[in-house]
Order: C-alpha cells, then structure tokens, then sequence
C-alpha cells in the first residue's frame, strides 16, 4: 500500500531551527509537496520538489532523496506564527496525491 | 497567485437537511478541482476529483448519492451534503490546479467549509 510517514508532534523554541522529516512509500513518484496549515485554515503550499537536493525559499528549505524515499522541511529562525501542522504529500504514477498525517508544530518563547 | 474562494465558512444545520458548498476559482480557469474531507487532528481525505462538464470521480469509501459534485462551468463546482447527518459534520475543503505554465501541481485551496449537523 501507499504510506507517508512523519512525526506526530514536534516542539521547538522561537528563533531556532528545526527538521521535520517525511518518509513515503507510494506506486511511483511525481513531487512532493510540503504544506503549512494552521488550525481551522485550509493549507498554504510551502515547497515543491521533484528532483533530489535542497530547494531553498527565505526561512524554509525542502530537501528531497528519491532514492531514500525521504524528504525533510527545515524551518530557520522560528517565529511563533510558524506554528501550524506540517503536511507532507506525494504524488504518485497516477498524479493521485497522497497525504501524510501532518506534523503538529509548537513554538515556545 | 491564483485564488479560490469558498462558501459558505461555516454552516449548522439539522439532521436530514442538505447543505451546498460552493468552490470558486476567481482569477483562473480550473478544469479539474478536488474535494476533501479533515476531521479534526486529522490529514486531508481526498473525497473526490471534479472535471468540468463530466461526472465526479469518487474515491472508494464515498457515497456518489451523499455528496454530489457538480461541476458546469471552469469556475465554479458545488459540494451538496444530501440527508446530512452528525457524522458527517467536519472540514470540506476544495483545491484546484493552476495548469497555465510550469505546472508543479501546486494545489490552491478554499478557505474551507465548517459544516456542523446537530
């Protein structure tokens, strides 16, 4: 079956930095894509990356290894409006997209 | 960047009634646009994709005669909950595709439809 994997919850301090990973495993690969959604909003579009390596946009940064099946959204410079949940989704062979979870994110002062 | 609004934000109402949701691509043409469901705490369930001037292809698990889609023109698709009933309150959020250019797929989203059925 299809599977995205990343962290339930993460906790970091503002003004620093932090990785949230994405493990998938899906029926081909077209992109992956990071999304912000704060609570109760529809999610924003953060990065997009299709090819291995770091795409890199102000303070966030998405990585991508296909072969690893991995990807990571580094976050620099925490700010408490970072707050949010993190998704990660895939798109597949069929241009399907597949969603993860979500990765809670808590900033403290 | 391209905009797509929804309506209404949020909506109450009782068991056995239908509520239409409405998903506007204001400032692009969106031939295809997609409908998902989030219960709290939850990722986006992808519920079906809409082509403009065709039926709605349903994910497995959603009921074609609950949750109609229509879709008549590239702006506008509708979302109608038929005989809603509590558990069917939730999130309904749509998306469509930009495809002018570059596509990277890019999904745009409406702000999202709170639907409450008591």
């Amino acid at each position: 079956g299809q599977n995205i994997d990343q962290p339930t919850e993460m906790t970091a301090t503002e003004g620093a930095i932090v990785q949230i990973n994405c493990t998938y495993q899906t029926s081909g690969f077209n992109g992956l894509f990071w999304y912000q959604q704060h609570a109760g909003e529809a999610p924003t579009f953060l990065s997009y990356n299709v090819l291995d390596g770091l795409e890199e946009k102000g303070r966030f940064s998405s990585f991508l290894s296909r072969s690893k099946g991995y990807s990571y959204l580094l976050l620099k410079e925490l700010q408490m409006k970072d707050s949010a949940s993190y998704l990660c989704a895939v798109r597949d062979s069929n241009y399907q997209l597949i969603w993860g979870a979500g990765t809670k994110l808590i900033i403290k002062p | 960047g391209a905009v797509v609004s929804q309506h209404p934000s949020w909506v109450i109402c009782k068991s056995g009634t239908s509520v239409k949701i409405e998903c506007r691509s204001l400032d692009f043409q969106a031939t295809t646009m997609f409908w998902y469901r989030q219960f709290p705490k939850q990722s986006l369930m992808l519920m079906a994709t809409s082509n403009e001037g065709s039926k709605a292809t349903y994910e497995q698990g959603v009921e074609k005669d609950k949750f109609l889609i229509n879709h008549a023109s590239l702006t506008l698709s509708t979302l109608t909950v038929t005989s809603a009933h509590p558990e069917d309150s939730s999130f309904y959020i749509c998306s469509a595709r930009e495809l002018a250019g570059g596509d990277t797929g890019e999904l745009f989203f409406g702000e999202g439809s709170r639907l409450t059925v008591l």
